[in-house]
């Protein structure tokens, strides 16, 4: 069974501080890998996706991959209220044509 | 996302009741899907279409019967559907089946 796994939360943090969301694989030939924001009640949305190991940042987000230890995370930096909202981490199977698996999703919770 | 929209955005049926989905993309991707996000779980994928031909099916009671008569439209009818079927039923579209999914703002299903 090919799995996502991510911490359930809530992850609260201050106004302020960086907020890091962790998520792990089983499949250890997964290529692509996303990370998605859904509030409450509302559809997901693409935050960031990466392919490759190491950083990417865009704005206050930044992606990190490890394909050796299988993990993927995303740190957030300067959280705000407005980032409270449930992050599902997504990642592509190795078999060709396999749709995206999702992660349950972490809950962030942001207080001012 | 207004590049992907579902109708309708809220529904209410008895079980013995028939009903339909309607998702249409409107960024020229050529691969869709089903989700169905129920509370306290991960999204459930449901249904693949890619180029119009069901690719994915993951042991979705036959109640749920979608239908992609083209690379813009998807349709997910409901019959005889249970109480457990109330959930967030959300469409996706993607370039591949491995691209970036970017999703509808979902129907929201309540069966009595």
């Amino acid at each position: 069974q090919k799995e996502v796994e991510q911490n359930s939360g809530p992850l609260s943090v201050p106004e302020g501080a960086i907020a890091s969301l962790n998520c792990t694989y089983s499949d250890r030939g997964s290529q692509s890998f996303f990370w998605y924001r859904q509030y409450s009640g509302k559809s997901p949305e693409l935050i960031m996706s990466i392919y490759s190991n190491g950083d990417k940042e865009d704005g206050r987000f930044t992606a990190q991959l490890n394909k050796a230890s299988q993990y993927v995370s995303l740190l957030i930096r300067d959280s705000q209220p407005s980032d409270s909202a449930t992050y599902l981490c997504a990642v592509n199977l190795s078999q060709a044509g396999t749709a995206l698996i999702f992660g349950k999703g972490t809950t962030l919770s942001v207080s001012s | 996302e207004t590049g992907v929209t579902q109708t309708p955005r809220h529904l209410v049926m008895g079980m013995t009741n028939k009903k339909s989905l309607k998702c249409e993309q409107h960024l020229g991707h050529n691969a869709m899907y089903w989700y169905k996000q129920s509370a306290k779980k991960p999204l459930e994928l449901m249904f693949v279409y890619s180029l119009e031909e069901r690719v994915e099916n993951n042991s979705v009671p036959s109640r749920f019967s979608p239908e992609c008569p083209n690379s813009s439209h998807l349709f997910l009818h409901l019959h005889t559907l249970q109480p457990e079927d109330s959930a967030l039923y959300l469409c996706a579209s993607s370039q591949g089946p491995t691209e970036t999914q970017y999703f509808g703002p979902g129907t929201r299903l309540l069966v009595l």
